[in-house]
């Protein structure tokens, strides 16, 4: 089976930064992917990695290491709008199927 | 693009009552999902479909529950009969078999039974 593990709340203050990690345990690895969700919205694609290292979007990069089965999002100069759950999942087959970890609270403080 | 379309947006309803979620994918997306959302829960797979065909449905939590895919446009979520346990927040998403596996969540089915 797959399990991942995140923690389930992190607190910053605006403009600081923060790193939210991800331990995986699958099957199989296609890639680590992560997702915002704002409450009472819909999970959005955040970012995606396939291969070890760092992938880089504007405020956010995403971290992959695959032989430590582990990953993190990186959010820089945090704004109170970053405030939302943060999702990581994985892609353990080529279906697409994804397997989401219980999500990381993020409370950003004026 | 409109996005994943779904409805209704909230549907509150009666112990035993027949509950049906509607999903429009978006088009040219060939991978359909039905996920559920609660507080304990979690986000869960329910269900997934690939060219209208369902590919894995081991997160169904029991036969109340059933999905289809008519066409490569149009999904449905059934459960009857519905119980209050089935509150939670329905999402459908939609994709492309591989590449970045990127899902896209439609906005939710806030499902309320009393």
């Amino acid at each position: 089976g797959q399990s991942l593990e995140q923690p389930s709340e992190v607190t910053a203050v605006e403009g600081a930064i923060v790193q939210i990690n991800c331990t995986y345990q699958t099957s199989g690895f296609y890639g680590l992917s992560w997702y915002q969700q704002h409450d009472g919205g819909a999970p959005t694609f955040l970012s995606y990695n396939a291969l070890d290292g760092l992938e880089e979007t504007g405020r956010f990069s995403s971290f992959l290491s695959r032989s430590d089965s582990y990953g993190y999002l990186l959010l820089q100069e945090l704004q109170m709008k970053d405030s939302a759950s943060y999702f990581c999942a994985v892609a353990s087959n080529a279906g697409n199927m994804l397997t989401f970890g219980g999500g990381t609270r993020l409370m950003v403080k004026p | 693009d409109a996005g994943v379309i779904q409805s209704p947006r909230h549907e509150v309803t009666e112990m035993g009552q027949e509950v049906t979620l509607r999903c429009k994918p978006i088009s040219g997306h060939n991978s359909l999902f039905w996920y559920r959302q609660t507080m304990m829960r979690g986000l869960e797979l329910l269900i997934y479909f690939n060219n209208n065909v369902p590919i894995d449905d081991s997160g169904m939590p029991e036969d109340r529950f059933s999905a289809k895919m008519p066409n490569a446009s149009f999904s449905t979520l059934k459960i009857q009969p519905s119980e209050p346990r089935d509150s939670a927040v329905y999402f459908c998403a939609s994709g492309e078999t591989g590449g970045r596996d990127t899902q896209y969540f439609g906005p939710g089915t806030r499902l309320t039974v009393l």
